[in-house]
């Protein structure tokens, strides 16, 4: 099974509708991230967390919210999804500890297409 | 203004020629640097990365990288390629901020032609 799991991997909604993308890791690592992938853009990043009551915007954060339901969820929300939240939506986490201080760890996924 | 750049879009590689992907970055001090990898239809994997000391770093699947402080840049290389080697690779900094937010360039997608 894979340490970063993300449901769905593919959704396709309509205009206006909210949509929750899920992230789930066995890794036991505190700092989880959400990331938008578009093409010819790289990576963005949406929100971060670093513990469980620590929520912080990233560089695109309007439109979208997040839970941190416990140390191994984390969940983004689109309240009212828009066409331009077409995307391929990452999670990832990280650990400051040990050999792989500095890693993010990534989810394979999530394709959200907003018609 | 502090940017990560992969001037490179797509790259064509025949199998067995080597490769040098480039990333340059503008931040003020030595950041933290990274090289991913995505293969098709997968979420990012750590190809290598550069904190500090030997400049020459190694890492999986037989790729390096060279931080060249004077230049700004950040680029891997691999001396002979393969066929599985197609996939799209990011530069990633972490400007040191202590919080460990990458910053992704705009990724250049490798092609390997037979």
């Amino acid at each position: 099974d894979a340490d970063v799991t993300q449901t769905p991997r593919n959704r396709i909604t309509k205009t206006g509708k909210r949509i929750m993308l899920e992230c789930s890791q066995t890794k036991g690592h505190d700092r989880m991230y959400w990331y938008r992938q578009d093409p010819g853009l790289g990576l963005r990043l949406i929100y971060y967390s670093f513990d469980v009551k620590d929520i912080n915007k990233g560089e695109i954060s309007d439109g979208y919210s997040v839970s941190r339901q416990a140390q191994a969820k984390f969940s983004l929300s689109l309240e009212s999804a828009i066409p331009n939240q077409t995307a391929l939506y990452f999670c990832a986490t990280s650990d400051m500890t040990g050999a792989n201080t500095g890693e993010l760890f990534f989810g394979e996924g999530s394709r959200l297409t907003v018609l | 203004a502090q940017s990560v750049t992969q001037p490179d879009i797509h790259i064509t590689v025949s199998e067995g020629a080597s490769l040098e992907l480039r990333c340059n970055y503008s931040y003020g001090a030595t950041p933290y640097l990274f090289w991913y990898v995505q293969s098709p239809g997968q979420g990012l994997q750590l190809l290598l990365k550069y904190f500090s000391g030997d400049t020459l770093v190694q890492g999986i699947k037989g790729f390096e990288a060279e931080f060249k402080r004077s230049q700004s840049s950040f680029n891997l290389r691999k001396p002979s390629v393969h066929w599985s080697d197609a996939a799209e690779y990011f530069c990633a900094v972490d400007p040191n901020t202590g919080f460990q937010k990458l910053v992704f360039g705009t990724g250049t997608r490798l092609l390997v032609s037979p």
